[in-house]
């Protein structure tokens, strides 16, 4: 099983659809997790973060299943500019020395 | 303004060659990272310097030689370049420990090795 893996896409949703997608990891050890949005040939930058058993902000909402050992981002009324990369982001511990483990993401393209 | 700035933007040179990505942050942050994103999009961690001591050393080819002259510095020395080494190369800040593990990037080096 891969560290941290996301369904690749991609996905193709119209303007105001509601979509989801799964991120799951396997260092059940893991206590915080994160969600990076990356656009085309620009950087990651923070979504949003995880830390108990989910986050909302706005239209944006991320759970944890710690069980079944997956995160989801979920996101309401999508809009065009919605349309990225979403990276799901795993750090094995709290540690400096801690490797921070990136999912190889979930494309998403919201079409008018 | 710029919290996380790489130079260059894009580099292009030729195989055997030896070049150098610089990163710097302005964020007070003590924990700095080189990650690597092939064209297949997958972003992989390469090291990590913490308080300019490296503390996470990918299986990187010895090529690679990061080197931190101060917490605000993270450059990366490229040796004898191999096609292979063609990618995105991210620069990214964060300040470890506690329940904050939010990564800065900075905007990328284009590597195009011919």
């Amino acid at each position: 099983r891969k560290e941290v893996e996301q369904d690749p896409g991609p996905f193709n949703v119209p303007e105001g659809a509601t979509v989801a997608f799964n991120c799951t990891y396997s260092n059940s050890a893991s206590q915080s997790f994160f969600w990076y949005r990356q656009d085309c040939r620009k950087e990651p930058k923070l979504l949003m973060s995880v830390y108990s058993s989910g986050n909302e902000d706005g239209r944006f909402t991320a759970q944890l299943n710690r069980a079944s050992q997956y995160i989801s981002l979920l996101i309401r009324d999508s809009k065009l500019s919605d349309s990225a990369t979403y990276l799901c982001v795993v750090p094995e511990g709290y540690s400096s020395a801690s490797k921070i483990i990136f999912g190889s993401g979930t494309r998403l393209s919201i079409r008018p | 303004d710029t919290a996380v700035s790489q130079t260059p933007k894009y580099l292009v040179t030729q195989m055997g060659n030896d070049k150098s990505i610089k990163c710097e942050q302005n964020l007070g942050h003590d924990t700095m990272y080189w990650y690597k994103q092939d064209s297949k999009k997958f972003l992989k961690i390469m090291f990590s310097y913490n308080n300019k001591e490296l503390i996470i050393n990918e299986t990187v080819p010895n090529r690679f030689s990061p080197k931190s002259p101060d917490k605000a510095h993270l450059n990366l020395h490229i040796n004898s370049l191999e096609l292979g080494d063609s990618a995105v190369y991210f620069c990214a800040s964060s300040q470890a420990g506690g329940d904050s593990y939010e990564q800065y990037f900075g905007p990328g080096t284009r590597l195009t090795v011919t």
